[in-house]
């Protein structure tokens, strides 16, 4: 049973149009995140929610719009795609935001590539 | 500016010996740090994590070592299995509860 799942998987689309990535965990978690991971491979923070309110929002174009429809799922929304969102973006949760100690659980990541 | 670097993208070690993977940061004030293991296709997965108030910690074959004073981590596997190849991450918690990553060093164990 996938404790932190995303879909799609892979996402091919062309610039200019508006795609949707969807998170799902199951661990009860308080805190969900999203990370983007570049083509030099760094793993960067874009977003945390914690109990469905935002805590932590990178210098990201306005373009991504994060959604937590309640603490389960943290929905990222891109508008007007461009080459440069071509990534894997990462999905993960902990179960508190704050506890150094705490883990990162993370989903498979979804890898989208705009044409 | 990148707060955590693993300098080396790759390292290739035998089966049954010690691999060290390598990791430096810029800030001071970083003081817990994390390697997560990721395979292909895969998200990172936590493998060991050390506060700065120790210098080492052992987990199985799995021992971190934090150096301060040369703003330093290494992660030592040993014996290293075929298993152990993926790409390792190194991690650290900011001030503003933020997890900031290396680039990751791809480590192969040869059979």
């Amino acid at each position: 049973d996938t404790a932190v799942s995303q879909t799609p998987k892979y996402l091919v689309t062309q610039m200019g149009n508006d795609k949707s990535i969807k998170c799902e965990q199951n661990l009860g978690h308080d805190t969900m995140y999203w990370y983007k991971q570049d083509s030099k491979k760094f793993l960067k923070i874009m977003f945390s929610y914690n109990n469905k309110e935002l805590i932590i929002n990178e210098t990201v174009p306005n373009r991504f719009s994060p959604k937590s429809p309640d603490k389960a799922h943290l929905n990222l929304h891109i508008n007007s795609l461009e080459l440069g969102d071509s990534a894997v973006y990462f999905c993960a949760s902990s179960q508190d935001l704050g506890d150094l100690s705490e883990t990162q659980y993370f989903g498979p990541g979804t890898r989208l590539l705009v044409l | 500016d990148q707060q955590v670097k693993q300098n080396s993208p790759s390292l290739s070690v035998q089966e049954g010996r010690i691999s060290i993977l390598n990791c430096d940061y810029t800030n001071s004030m970083f003081d817990y740090f994390l390697w997560y293991k990721k395979y292909p296709a895969e998200g990172p997965t936590f493998l060991i994590s050390i506060s700065s108030i120790k210098d080492k910690n052992e987990d199985g074959r799995f021992t971190v070592f934090l150096n301060k004073s040369a703003k330093h981590l290494s992660l030592h596997i040993v014996p290293s299995q075929p298993g152990d190849s993926a790409v390792y991450f190194c991690a650290a918690w900011d001030s503003s509860y933020k997890l900031i990553f290396g680039s990751g060093t791809r480590l192969l164990v040869r059979p």
